[in-house]
């Protein structure tokens, strides 16, 4: 079983609709998660970063931690075509360690 | 404007040669990464330093090498050991705080025949 499972897509959605992307995770000693974008050929680019339970927003962005589920979302209001891109999420211990765990990406097509 | 550069953004190389990928960063951070990407996989940790002239292998380090001399440059050698070279690689860094954001490079895809 993979630390951190992320469902691949593609999912595609109209432009302006709500988007959900989610990870599970199965370590309990996740403490810090993030959210990447990445567009094709592109490096990934830092969208949100939370640590423990709890919600936070950006902009059109939600960021939302569930540590009793193992559970973390992205939600993206008001979708636009240029969000099409692969969303990773990202999470590390509080162990000290500096190894980053990384989900395998979804994909997200927002259709104009 | 602070950032992480690689380069080139696209590399060829015929099978045997060995080959050094660039990073350099002007964000001041102390720790910094270097991942591979291929389809399907995710990101997987090849090596990473969290201070100058020191680092650790990652989870596939076999085949490639690194060295950090200055807090700003960690490059990446692909040797002729690796074998399966052709990949996205991606440099990051981060402040050196374990927990903190990490930060990505544009990535330098290497295509090895």
């Amino acid at each position: 079983q993979k630390e951190v499972e992320q469902d691949p897509g593609p999912l595609s959605v109209p432009e302006g609709a709500i988007v959900s992307l989610n990870c599970t995770y199965s370590n309990s000693a996740f403490q810090y998660f993030m959210w990447y974008r990445q567009y094709s050929r592109k490096g990934p680019e830092l969208l949100m970063y939370t640590y423990s339970s709890g919600n936070k927003e950006d902009g059109r962005f939600t960021a939302q931690v569930d540590k009793s589920s193992k559970y973390i979302s992205l939600f993206i209001r008001d979708s636009q075509p240029s969000d099409s891109a692969t969303y990773l999420c990202a999470m590390i211990p509080t162990s000290g360690t500096y190894k980053y765990i990384f989900g395998t990406g979804t994909r997200l097509k927002v259709l104009a | 404007d602070g950032g992480i550069t690689q380069s080139p953004k696209y590399l060829f190389r015929k099978e045997g040669q060995n080959v050094t990928l660039s990073c350099e960063q002007n964000l001041n951070h102390d720790a910094m990464y270097w991942y591979r990407q291929d389809p399907g996989q995710g990101l997987r940790l090849i090596y990473y330093s969290q201070i100058v002239n020191d680092f650790q292998k990652g989870d596939i380090a076999e085949g490639y090498s690194v060295s950090r001399e200055k807090k700003e440059s960690f490059p990446l050698t692909v040797t002729s050991a690796q074998k399966n070279p052709t990949a996205f690689y991606l440099c990051a860094s981060s402040i050196g705080v374990a927990g903190d954001e990490q930060y990505f490079g544009p990535g330098t895809r290497l295509t090895v025949t």
